[in-house]
């Protein structure tokens, strides 16, 4: 069974440019979680999709971004990039607004020049 | 929102060693998870443990809910073993549907 896979792998962008970061989750899973871990900072919480909808969102300036398809598959969008936005952004996904564990993928990695 | 301890924040062994990393956190909780970081960024599921205790080879994780806080407990360490270890618990309320996690522990395994 493929796990959550997420597209581009590395990311390369300049200060006010947009980034678009995908995400697929596993089979069956219907929530889609997004977490940045900026150097020093940790990871932190940033948005959750289910079933189309967002159901919670982190303490980020509305420049993040995202939404989630019909096919449960799900796009962060990052407007006007600063160069603190450079970071590891992982995706996860569960089962459907259960207490079901998170899987993650192998991330994007966001480099802002 | 809920508030999460991991100590140690670093730790160095010899292989074979034993260790115990511990996870405090601030608020009931309806899930936990700890995870292991490798060098390359990967964050790999370990337990999934709100309550109780589970075992998976030479590691194992208890939860005490009423007490707010977790162990996990490696044994026979390996270098493969090195990493950052993270505890994340998801608390309900305003948090629904979010991990918070620790600050995590920073193992680094000697061959």
């Amino acid at each position: 069974e493929a796990g959550v896979t997420q597209s581009p792998t590395h990311l390369i962008k300049t200060r006010g440019q947009q980034a678009t970061l995908r995400c697929s989750p596993i089979s069956g899973h219907t929530s889609v979680y997004w977490y940045q871990q900026a150097l020093g900072l940790g990871l932190q919480f940033l948005l959750w999709y289910d079933e189309g909808e967002e159901r919670n969102r982190g303490n980020f300036p509305p420049r993040f971004s995202g939404r989630q398809f019909p096919n449960y598959s799900s796009e962060l969008n990052v407007n006007a990039l600063e160069l603190e936005d450079s970071a590891l952004y992982l995706c996860a996904s569960s089962f459907r607004r259960t207490n079901q564990p998170q899987h993650f993928g192998d991330g994007t990695r966001l480099s802002i020049l | 929102g809920i508030q999460v301890e991991q100590s140690p924040p670093d730790l160095i062994l010899q292989e074979g060693a034993n260790s115990t990393l511990r996870c405090n956190f601030s608020d009931s909780v309806n899930n936990l998870q700890w995870f292991h970081q490798n060098p390359w960024g990967q964050l790999i599921n370990l337990f999934y443990i709100p309550s109780g205790t589970k075992q998976n080879g030479r590691l194992s994780a208890t939860t005490v809910a009423t007490e707010r806080y977790s162990l996990l407990y490696i044994s026979s360490s390996q270098t493969t073993d090195s990493g950052v270890y993270f505890c994340a618990p998801k608390a309900g309320g305003t948090s629904y549907g979010k991990l918070t996690f620790g600050q995590g522990t920073i193992l680094t395994v000697h061959p």
